[in-house]
């Protein structure tokens, strides 16, 4: 299968903990990648391969994975953290043919 | 610093054909596989097409292979995307990404602002 599954819609409270998750059979050849949008914004990586963040995204932010399913976890979430989030990952077959989940829009309260 | 300016975007019938440009700077281009990524309004992010950092190796999606056609020119630290028979559903933003490349994943780590494509008659 070529398809990355999320949730449309996550909310977490100001200052706890959220998992957001993306499924597919290629993420168990494949790490997932993570990308942050904001609104009339272009995405932003914030988390790729096993767990690395690029320079400048909060330690907050976290990725990890199990079998068929990828997770960013935020820890102790910030209003600037209300975004959309997007996975990516490889096809299952291992060419370079990008898969994007279909979005995550998380609301922090 | 690092950057990437999409140009080229705009609007045009469909069947018509557009070429976008994408300008690089702050970072060795000639080392990085390239990408363009497509918005549509309102919607999900979709990858469109792949190449690789000596142009010999190249991919597309489903919904553009035929119609588009990827390329780039090192020496002038620039990446292209050639659009022809275009229809509605084309219509989004394109972003350009560098990639990074290993054995285990890809992942997109610097894009541009994005080049808005309307097709509309």
């Amino acid at each position: 299968s070529s398809e990355l599954t999320q949730d449309p819609a996550v909310s977490v409270a100001l200052g706890q903990t959220v998992r957001i998750t993306c499924q597919g059979d290629s993420l168990r050849s494949y790490y997932a990648s993570w990308y942050q949008q904001k609104p009339g914004q272009a995405p932003v990586l914030v988390i790729y391969g096993k767990n690395n963040r690029p320079s400048g995204i909060p330690d907050r932010f976290s990725g990890s994975s199990s079998g068929n399913t990828a997770s960013l976890t935020i820890t102790g979430a910030q209003a600037e953290d209300e975004a959309d989030y997007y996975c990516n990952s490889r096809d299952s077959s291992g060419n370079h043919l990008g898969v994007f989940g279909g979005g995550t829009k998380l609301t922090v309260l | 610093q690092v950057q990437l300016v999409e140009s080229g975007g705009g609007l045009v019938k469909p069947g018509g054909s557009l070429r976008l440009s994408c300008a690089a700077s702050g970072f060795t281009f000639s080392d990085y596989y390239m990408s363009w990524i497509r918005q549509a309004p309102g919607k999900g992010l979709e990858w469109v097409s792949y190449i690789s950092s000596s142009s010999s190796y190249t991919n597309y999606a489903d919904s553009v292979k035929g119609r588009f056609t990827i390329s780039r020119d090192n020496a002038k630290n620039s990446l292209y995307l050639q659009m022809n028979s275009l229809r509605a559903e084309d219509t989004a933003v394109y972003y350009c990404a560098s990639v990074v490349v290993t054995a285990r994943f890809d992942a997109f780590d610097i894009w541009g602002q994005g080049t808005m494509v309307t097709v509309s008659s």
